[in-house]
């Protein structure tokens, strides 16, 4: 198994929903990623787990919790979130933190705050 | 801070010409160089890698070499085909904090 599966593939939620996004890969990679992207711009960072702990929060405002449960699973939490958070949501994966290995991205969730 | 410096889009190409699109990157620290393609509608594909000076990364007919001299990493192809439309990102990867950084992106349209 060579991928990341994220679900769902599109959401739409009210600014007073709560909802979680969900991520899966089962290559025993052992740092996991939450990035944001919006239309036509690079991929920004939100998140880093490192062997299942928190290891770099970019500054992310409290509406968005992440949570690692186990070496396969990162989950991001959506609460209270504004329009402006509409974006796609990728989920990556690599080997650990040195710098030779690339990231394996899934297909994203598409969130529409509404 | 480190940084990635790529050409702009959209780049405009008919099928089977020539594509190169420019990367420069900050030369703090001796990162590992990423491309990575996005198809419309999907995520991120690793596209090919470098991890050192002069390697050369290639795959489905792109091809990209690590200068140190120049700190580039700039992505070539010989013919592009109409299915290679898509944005392309430069991304170092430095070993402090082992995080990509992404360059702006360019996009390319391949016309038949």
């Amino acid at each position: 198994d060579t991928e990341v599966t994220q679900t769902p593939k599109h959401l739409v939620m009210g600014m007073t929903n709560k909802k979680s996004l969900k991520c899966e890969q089962h290559m025993g990679h052992r740092a996991m990623y939450w990035y944001k992207q919006k239309a036509k711009k690079p991929p920004e960072l939100m998140f880093v787990y490192s062997y299942e702990k928190l290891s770099i929060n970019e500054s992310v405002p409290s509406r968005f919790s992440p949570e690692c449960p186990n070496s396969s699973l990162l989950n991001l939490h959506l609460h209270a979130l504004q329009p402006e958070d509409s974006a796609l949501y990728l989920c990556a994966s690599s080997q650990d933190e040195s710098r030779d290995y690339g990231y394996t991205f899934g297909s994203g969730t598409r969130l529409t705050v509404v | 801070g480190n940084s990635v410096t790529q050409m702009e889009g959209p780049v405009t190409l008919s099928e089977e010409a020539f594509l190169t699109i420019n990367c420069t990157y900050t030369a703090t620290g001796y990162p590992s160089l990423f491309w990575y393609v996005q198809y419309p509608g999907e995520g991120l594909q690793l596209l090919l890698k470098a991890t050192k000076a002069d390697d050369k990364g290639s795959n489905k007919g792109f091809e990209a070499t690590y200068r140190k001299e120049t700190t580039s990493f700039h992505l070539e192809k010989g013919s592009v085909q109409v299915s290679d439309s898509a944005v392309y990102f430069c991304a170092p990867r430095y070993n402090q904090g082992g995080k990509l950084i992404f360059g702006q992106g360019t996009e390319l349209s391949v016309k038949p």
